[in-house]
Parts: C-alpha cells; sequence; structure tokens
C-alpha cells in the first residue's frame, strides 16, 4: 500500500503571515500528485494536479511545487486569511485510485 | 449539474443491522470511489470501481460490499454494522486517468450504536 505522509498534522499561523507544509510520497512509479482543500462540514475540494517533476501550480495566494525524484510537494500559502482555515490534503494519484495521506489541519489566529 | 449526490446525510443504526449507503454522479464519469473518514485517520478508500462492472478492494475492505449497479451509481453496504463503522462516509467520482481531479458527494454521517 502506498504511504503518502503529511507534516505538520496540526499548524497555528498568524493571520497575514504565510506559511507551507509538505507532502512526502514514493518516488517509484509516479503518476500524479493532487492537493485538496477540506473545510469543516464540507467535501474536499480539488486545488492542483500536478504531474511532472519540477512543476508549480499556482492559485490566488496559494501555490505548490513537485519533486518526484526526491518525492515531496510543498503547499504554500501567501499572507494567511480567516478562509484559508482548512484541512489540507495531498493524495497520491495512480492509474485506477488515489491514496490520501492524513492531511495538514491549519487554523488561522486573527 | 448535480455532480456527486449521497443518500442518506445522517443514519443511526443499531448493531447486527444492515444499511445500503447510495451514490450518484451525472458527469459520466468512469471511476468512482467510497471513503471512511475518521478522526485523525485522513480518508481511507473502502472499495473503488474503475469502470462500469468492475469493483476492487481499497485499504479497509472489511464489513462492507459493493455494486455498481451502472455507470452513474455505487452503493456501499454494511451487511451487519459494528460500532467500529462508526464515521463519515465518502463517494467521489472522477472521470479518468491518473491526472483527473476527483469530485467528491456531500458525505453520510453514520452512527452504529
Amino acid at each position: 500500500i502506498l504511504n503518502v505522509e503529511q507534516s505538520p498534522q496540526s499548524l497555528h499561523v498568524q493571520e497575514g503571515d504565510s506559511t507551507n507544509f509538505t507532502c512526502s510520497f514514493p518516488s517509484s512509479n509516479f503518476y500524479a500528485l493532487h492537493w485538496y482543500r477540506w473545510e469543516t462540514a464540507k467535501s474536499p475540494e480539488a486545488l492542483f494536479v500536478m504531474t511532472l517533476n519540477g512543476d508549480e501550480k499556482k492559485k490566488g495566494r496559494i501555490s505548490a511545487t513537485l519533486n518526484t525524484k526526491e518525492g515531496y510537494s510543498y503547499l504554500y500559502i501567501k499572507g494567511s486569511q480567516p478562509e484559508d482555515s482548512a484541512t489540507y490534503l495531498c493524495a497520491l494519484g495512480g492509474d485506477d485510485k488515489i491514496i490520501f495521506g492524513k492531511g495538514t489541519r491549519l487554523h488561522i489566529l486573527p | 449539474n448535480a455532480g456527486v449526490t449521497q443518500t442518506p446525510k445522517f443514519q443511526v443504526l443499531k448493531t447486527g443491522q444492515s444499511m445500503t449507503l447510495q451514490c450518484a454522479q451525472d458527469m459520466n464519469h468512469n471511476s468512482m470511489y467510497w471513503y471512511r473518514q475518521d478522526p485523525g485517520m485522513g480518508l481511507r478508500l473502502i472499495y473503488y470501481s474503475a469502470s462500469e462492472g468492475t469493483t476492487d478492494k481499497g485499504e479497509v475492505p472489511n464489513g462492507y460490499n459493493v455494486s455498481r449497479l451502472n455507470k452513474r451509481e455505487f452503493s456501499l453496504r454494511l451487511e451487519s454494522a459494528a460500532p467500529s463503522q462508526t464515521s463519515v462516509y465518502f463517494c467521489a467520482s472522477r472521470r479518468d486517468f491518473y491526472q483527473e481531479t476527483q469530485y467528491f458527494g456531500p458525505g453520510t454521517r453514520l452512527l452504529v450504536l
């Protein structure tokens, strides 16, 4: 079973500060790396899908990078806002299924 | 488009009772998935169906069965519910291929007493 690790598990960030967190995965047989945003009492929503080593994606204040050779991806949030409070999931996409990490729970402090 | 829909939204069962969770998607997606969400465990894959007519076990299949009724519908059955199956269940679908995004339903909250 593929193992997708995310760190830290939980993070408290002051509003206005920037932050980042990590997703680690096996670098062999890589297909795709997904990032999802999951707000409490809602369903996960897709942020990015990355497939190539060195990929960088950006959506507003959120961006992500991918290193498939060493098996990690970073998610960055610039100038955190209260609406950024959520759990951020990364997932390894295979040819038939997606395996999720346990997520990083981000709390934005006013 | 409704996207991915799930019924019921909430259910309480007694130990040993059976029930079926329903999932449907109207996006013409080939693949469908059932996950459970437990505190501190993230999303764990129970079963999936890569295409109509096929189903496969995920990480935590014990105590569950599934049916891919047609391309739109993928149901999850608990034959004899146990308290350990208290969880939030999410259904998801995606069109095809590893780079495609999954779309999630709103979830079913199940409590087994």
